[in-house]
């Protein structure tokens, strides 16, 4: 089956730094991935899509200075969390869709980011 | 715009015992996609079942199946033999076809198989 992996699996950084989490489709070619931040007990909440070759798009009220999504190539999109602060501790998960394959959404194993 | 209610926030039941989860969804779209996504303790997001908004067969996977009405527009899970590996966060989820493949999740229903 298609699996998605993301790097690190958890982190921690201080506060005004920056971090970078890496989602990769390990066995096949994704188009389109997705990008959710999940707090704790609640649902995932869509942040952006990340389209290879092209800007990504936010969802309102997510910042995009903030959070830079890159999509190089067809099995890498890296989300980077800049001047990171303790609100943006959360759970990041990504998500990836073979491209030309249909509707189906492959999703990663999540990031903890903990920001002190 | 679209939304996903799931009004089951915690549900508990006895290993063996069949449960069904509850989701209603608001769309005007008619092509569509909906899910049933389990997220256990480790928080790997897992596909449960899927349903075609096309379809009027409703959708089965081994223990698990679906009461699909679209006029109601009422999307359950039904899951029978529960099992503790069951015990899990469950998400109803909403795509629209030909869109931006934008999934759109509910809030969330914390389900505990009890031994």
């Amino acid at each position: 089956g298609a699996v998605v992996s993301q790097h690190p699996s958890r982190v921690i950084c201080k506060s005004g730094t920056s971090v970078k989490i890496e989602c990769r489709s390990l066995d096949f070619q994704a188009t389109t991935m997705f990008w959710y931040r999940q707090f704790p007990k609640q649902s995932l909440m869509l942040m952006a899509t990340s389209n290879e070759g092209s800007k990504a798009t936010y969802e309102q009220g997510v910042e995009k200075d903030k959070f830079l999504i890159n999509h190089a190539s067809l099995t890498l999109s890296t989300l980077t969390v800049t001047s990171a602060h303790p609100e943006d501790s959360s759970f990041y998960i990504c998500s990836a869709r073979e491209s030309g394959e249909g509707y189906e959404q492959y999703f990663g194993p999540g990031t903890r980011l903990t920001v002190t | 715009a679209q939304t996903v209610t799931q009004s089951q926030p915690e549900m508990s039941v006895q290993e063996a015992e069949t449960v069904t989860l509850s989701c209603t969804y608001d769309t005007s779209e008619s092509n569509y996609y909906l899910f049933w996504y389990k997220q256990p303790p480790s928080r790997q997001m897992i596909l449960v079942i899927r349903q075609e908004a096309y379809k009027q067969q409703n959708a089965t996977e081994n223990r698990f199946s679906v009461n699909f009405q679209k006029a109601a527009k009422s999307f359950s899970l039904k899951i029978s033999d529960s099992q503790l590996g069951d015990t899990a966060m469950y998400f109803c989820a909403f795509m629209k076809l030909g869109g931006d493949d934008k999934i759109i999740f509910g809030k969330g229903t914390r389900l505990h198989i009890l031994p």
